[in-house]
């Protein structure tokens, strides 16, 4: 089945306490991307990359790292969380030249 | 640059009621257009899509059609049902775009 993965699915932290949002997909895609789900703000595009080693800030990278070393998964990291992070995140693939993302579930980040 | 309004909610209706869910974009050339739903707790999904004017997506008894003229790709269901409560969200693609530009999502709930 075909699947994008994110863990934790919820996490409440502290500010200044750095934290990883792991995304694992077992499609062969070769774009990921990460959004953050806010309240009247719709989603929005964090980073997205379009191949291993290859990553591209979107359009609230601020607060935020990424990696791509592998195919399959597209890390997301808060060097030093701020409450202004708290939000509900998600990742997401497609396969090269598509217009459809799949989307994972979700990780509800809290930090205090 | 590119963007997508949509009609804010919450949208209230009775199971049966008719539904239209507004949208509008702004873009250079021809976007792909999309509608996704978020059912509680669960990531986006693509309910479905448009690549260029006049077509007409549907799926599970949505419909929305690409309109260039007046730039929107309203939502419709002719007789909503209590499972269709979810939030809905515009999105569209551009022509040179990577990322999924997103409107601000609108919220439905139906009652029996």
């Amino acid at each position: 089945e075909a699947q994008v993965t994110q863990n934790p699915r919820y996490l409440i932290t502290v500010t200044g306490k750095k934290l990883t949002v792991t995304c694992s997909q077992n499609m062969n895609h070769e774009y990921m991307s990460w959004y953050r789900q806010d309240p009247g703000l719709g989603l929005r595009q964090i980073y997205y990359s379009m191949n291993v080693e290859v990553t591209d800030k979107g359009d609230v990278p601020e607060g935020y790292k990424v990696s791509r070393k592998e195919k399959r998964n597209f890390p997301l990291i808060l060097e030093s969380p701020s409450p202004n992070q708290t939000s509900l995140y998600f990742c997401a693939t497609s396969p090269p030249g598509a217009n459809v993302l799949t989307f994972g579930a979700g990780s509800r980040l809290t930090v205090l | 640059g590119d963007s997508v309004t949509q009609m804010e909610g919450p949208v209230t209706l009775s199971e049966e009621a008719f539904l239209t869910i507004n949208c509008t974009y702004t873009a250079t050339g021809y976007p792909s257009l999309f509608w996704y739903v978020q059912y509680p707790g669960e990531g986006l999904q693509l309910l479905l899509k448009a690549t260029k004017a006049d077509d007409k997506g549907s799926n599970k008894g949505f419909e929305a059609t690409y309109r260039k003229e007046t730039t929107s790709f309203h939502l419709e269901k002719g007789s909503v049902q209590v499972s269709d409560s979810a939030v809905y969200f515009c999105a569209l693609r551009g022509q040179a775009g990577t990322a999924l530009i997103f409107g601000k999502g609108t919220t439905l709930s139906v009652s029996s």
